[in-house]
């Protein structure tokens, strides 16, 4: 399963934008990134998935260069409420019984 | 459209004893994966249900065990507790093993305190 880098922390303002780079260079090709969220006390929630280019969808924008090794989620206009904890995840699309390794995450503050 | 539920919300239990936490998956779910969290670290793979039977496992030891009923729901036992057991347990739930085009969908867990 490929490891992924991610920042430990990340500081921003309210209304700003915000990109999480998060490395996986040994992404294999069957490979696939996903993000979740997480907020104290709860479980991940889902924000976005992608293999390759671009993703977007009502809450986030994945961007994934040609060669894979990286990927940026992008939070446009942050809020307060979007203060949690950001994971990226590596798994292959093809393997039965995946198991999604999660690291320590980017702990994103957004402050007023 | 309810999600994955998880039961008890909060259990203390004591060294040495054993504990059975419990999962209902996502409605139209079928597998059903476990992990540990402890403070400030992120989740940590125990085991994946699909079938009925245990699909995959992290590296957790013996004293880990689970079990998938037919109707998927799921139960994580775990016994002889450790001081280190104290964490919370999240169950996820997804259809089909691999989680691509289905995402894992999280309880808000169990959170397990052994003294």
């Amino acid at each position: 399963l490929a490891k992924t880098t991610q920042p430990i922390s990340m500081d921003s303002y309210e209304g700003q934008e915000v990109n999480i780079t998060c490395s996986h260079n040994n992404i294999a090709t069957n490979d696939y990134i996903t993000w979740y969220q997480q907020f104290p006390s709860q479980g991940p929630r889902f924000i976005i998935q992608g293999y390759k280019t671009k993703v977007t969808n009502e809450v986030a924008s994945l961007f994934i260069p040609a060669d894979r090794k990286s990927s940026t989620l992008s939070l446009p206009r942050v809020s307060l409420s979007d203060t949690a904890v950001y994971y990226c995840l590596v798994g292959d699309a093809d393997q039965a019984g995946t198991a999604l390794i999660f690291g320590k995450g980017t702990t994103l503050s957004v402050s007023s | 459209d309810a999600g994955v539920t998880q039961s008890p919300t909060h259990l203390i239990k004591t060294r040495g004893q054993q504990v059975t936490l419990r999962c209902s998956p996502k409605s139209g779910h079928d597998t059903v994966s476990w992990y540990q969290q402890a403070l400030g670290q992120g989740p940590q793979f125990i085991f994946q249900y699909y079938e009925e039977e245990e699909r995959q496992r992290g590296n957790f030891p013996d004293r880990f065990s689970g079990h998938q009923f037919p109707n998927y729901s799921s139960e994580l036992n775990v016994n002889a507790l450790l001081l280190g057991d104290s964490a919370l347990y999240l169950c996820a739930s997804s259809l089909g093993q691999s989680s691509y085009n289905s995402p894992l969908h999280f309880g808000n867990g169990t959170r397990l305190t052994v003294t």
